[in-house]
């Protein structure tokens, strides 16, 4: 059984490009949560989606950002216009319900740099 | 407002001896605390966790203590290993609203020397 899988691990944007990462979850897991990771910081949650659906996004900027979690295919994480301060690690994790104690698997997560 | 504080931001530790983490919170509302460690590269990986209707778990070398009180828990790794080397994440999250969210601390970065 797979884990969580993101792409690409590494990804280098120039300013003002798009960039897309990528988070299929476990198998069976319906639930997929973003959280970014800025060096020396501990990681700060973004979003939280179920298939078709966003259910949460209070951590998310409120311009540039978007998630999705379609039907078919995983999780997107798309970022606008990327600028320096992007610069991050961003994990994706899913879990296969949600609620109080359940616990959330963690990808390896995708290392945005801009340049 | 970081509702979670973690300390020590880095650990040295003789391989054998007891490696101690500690944190705290503010949010009443947190009914969960995990503990996660992350090797270089990898994403975490959840270690021990516990809820605060007991004030101990242990699995292991590692054991979770828990003060409600004092709204403080901390991580213990007994006889540290050099593989324990890794940087160490406390977090926390409700059991109503939101309880899927885990608040992190800012992390621990554990060296185990031989």
């Amino acid at each position: 059984n797979a884990g969580v899988m993101q792409n690409p691990r590494h990804l280098v944007r120039r300013r003002g490009q798009e960039a897309r990462l990528r988070c299929s979850p476990m198998k069976g897991h319906s639930h997929v949560y973003w959280y970014r990771q800025l060096p020396e910081e501990g990681l700060k949650f973004m979003v939280y989606l179920q298939k078709e659906n966003i259910i949460d996004e209070s951590g998310m900027p409120k311009e540039r950002f978007s998630a999705e979690f379609p039907k078919e295919g995983p999780s997107i994480l798309r970022i606008q216009q990327v600028v320096r301060g992007d610069s991050a690690a961003y994990f994706c994790a899913s879990s296969p319900t949600t609620g109080a104690n359940t616990e959330a698997f963690f990808g390896q997560g995708t290392r945005l740099t801009v340049v | 407002q970081q509702q979670v504080k973690q300390s020590p931001q880095s650990l040295i530790v003789q391989k054998g001896g007891i490696s101690i983490i500690n944190c705290a919170y503010e949010n009443t509302a947190f009914d969960y605390f995990p503990w996660y460690q992350q090797f270089p590269g990898k994403g975490p990986a959840l270690l021990i966790a516990i809820r605060p209707d007991v004030s101990e778990k242990k699995e292991g070398r590692f054991t979770i203590s828990f003060n409600k009180s004092a709204k403080q828990f901390s991580l213990h790794i007994m006889d540290s290993q050099p593989g324990d080397s890794a940087t160490y994440f406390c977090a926390a999250s409700g059991s109503g609203a939101g309880s899927y969210q885990l608040t992190f601390g800012k992390g621990t970065k554990l060296s185990v020397i031989p």
